[in-house]
């Protein structure tokens, strides 16, 4: 089983639509999550670190669920320039690595 | 520019040959990772430096690759007798001080083995 595993989409949505991902992670001891968001054949970029309670940043939620170990990402109102792949990353207690998931792409459609 | 940098931005090489690819992290950032991506899969761990110590390394990481850090600021990626499997995109990232920080990735080199 891979230690992060993401639904790879892709997911087409017109603009001014809401998406959510999903993110599944395999170590109940990881420690810390984040999604990145990668442009094509550019690096990627951190998105937001996403916090046990939950946080948000304009139009973008993440949300975290220990219990059954997967992350959310939250889209609402769709914007062209969200086009990408956002990847989950998750860093394990027990060591440094950090571990990314497949990615989900998202294409937002006017 | 003060975030991360790559040399080269892309590199063509008959199999066999040896390249060597660089990266100069963010100032004072003591951590720095080296990642490898191929298309449709997400960054895949292959080694990370504290300083000039290196910490971790891949388990997937073959004999022919090699990695250093020698004063703790820049790094560098060696792969030996290439083969067109290794064929990727290779990423470099720095982060502060803690594993838990936010990664800082620099814009990657292309390798394409032929």
């Amino acid at each position: 089983r891979k230690e992060v595993e993401q639904d790879p989409g892709p997911f087409n949505v017109p603009e001014g639509a809401t998406v959510a991902f999903n993110c599944t992670y395999s170590n109940s001891a990881s420690q810390s999550f984040f999604w990145y968001r990668q442009d094509c054949r550019k690096e990627p970029k951190l998105l937001m670190s996403v916090y046990s309670s939950g946080n948000e940043d304009g139009r973008f939620t993440a949300q975290l669920n220990r219990a059954s170990q997967y992350i959310s990402l939250l889209i609402r109102d769709s914007k062209l320039s969200d086009s990408a792949t956002y990847l989950c990353v998750v860093n394990f207690i027990t060591g440094n690595q950090f571990y990314f998931g497949t990615g989900t792409s998202l294409t937002v459609i006017p | 520019d003060t975030g991360v940098s790559q040399n080269p931005r892309h590199k063509i090489t008959k199999r066999g040959q040896n390249v060597t690819f660089r990266c100069d992290p963010i100032s004072e950032h003591n951590r720095l990772y080296w990642y490898r991506q191929t298309l449709g899969q997400g960054p895949e761990f292959l080694t990370y430096f504290q300083n000039e110590a290196q910490l971790e390394k891949s388990r997937l990481l073959s004999d022919r690759f090699s990695a250093e850090r020698p004063k703790g600021s820049f790094s560098t990626l060696e792969i030996q007798r290439t083969e067109q499997g290794d064929s990727a995109m290779y990423l470099c990232a720095s982060t502060p001080f803690s594993g838990t920080d936010t990664q800082y990735f620099g814009p990657g080199t292309r390798l394409t083995v032929l």
